[in-house]
């Protein structure tokens, strides 16, 4: 049961470097989510997708880049990292609506440690 | 404002006693829902516990129940008969919905901490 994969799990980058963050899911939900965490700051919306095809941004987007390539991945692209997003990044999906018997829980990635010296 | 708050930002309790932590949330939805989530030191991040603003009944998960009061607008979990592995960061969340779309905004945690 693969749930919810992201890669990857551990990225040293300099300052200027850019990378992509993959995840993919396999539990055909509509909704994806990134989410960086930072010590004291808990789990903060970087983008989000309602569907394939739509992305919106969250609580802080700036430096940052998404695709939704399709209705299993969404990917996170720094083009040009900084010191401050040095973080673990968090993948999550969700089936969307709000039935009586859907939660819309976040099905979340093992994390990305990130460090950008 | 904080869409969530969490105002404890560490708490202590005895192995096998109850605890209570902390959930305040700001909405103007009528229709959102609220979970509550647990990360070890491990890092994932365990779904435990889920309440729909339109469920009457406080939700509960074996050990773990959600104390829902809307009208003050709080969620707080309530772990009973605490064991050594409660020990983690916990956070609330709340989904919203908009024109469709939902987004997920949660708190910055709790880090409980039990002691034997």
């Amino acid at each position: 049961n693969a749930g919810v994969t992201q890669t990857p799990k551990f990225q040293v980058l300099k300052t200027g470097q850019s990378m992509t963050l993959q995840c993919a899911q396999d539990m055909n939900h509509n909704s994806m989510y990134w989410y960086r965490q930072d010590p004291g700051m808990g789990l903060r919306l970087i983008y989000y997708s309602a569907s394939e095809g739509t992305t919106d941004k969250g609580e802080v987007p700036n430096g940052y880049n998404v695709s939704r390539l399709n209705k299993r991945e969404f990917s996170l692209r720094l083009e040009s990292a900084a010191p401050s997003q040095t973080s673990v990044y968090f993948c999550a999906s969700s089936d969307s609506g709000f039935g009586v018997h859907n939660t819309g829980e976040l099905f979340f990635g093992e994390g990305s440690r990130l460090t950008v010296l | 404002a904080q869409k969530i708050t969490q105002t404890q930002p560490g708490m202590f309790v005895q192995e096998k006693e109850a605890v209570t932590l902390d959930c305040t949330y700001d909405t103007s939805d009528q229709s959102y829902g609220l979970f509550w989530y647990k990360q070890p030191s491990s890092g994932e991040m365990i779904f435990l516990i889920y309440q729909g603003s339109y469920d009457e009944q406080n939700a509960t998960e074996g050990r773990y129940s959600l104390n829902f009061q809307k009208a003050r607008k709080s969620a707080n979990l309530v772990i009973s008969a605490s064991q050594l592995g409660d020990s983690a960061m916990y956070f609330c969340a709340m989904r919203e919905s908009f024109g469709g779309y939902q987004k997920v905004t949660f708190g910055i945690g709790t880090k409980l901490q039990v002691i034997p």
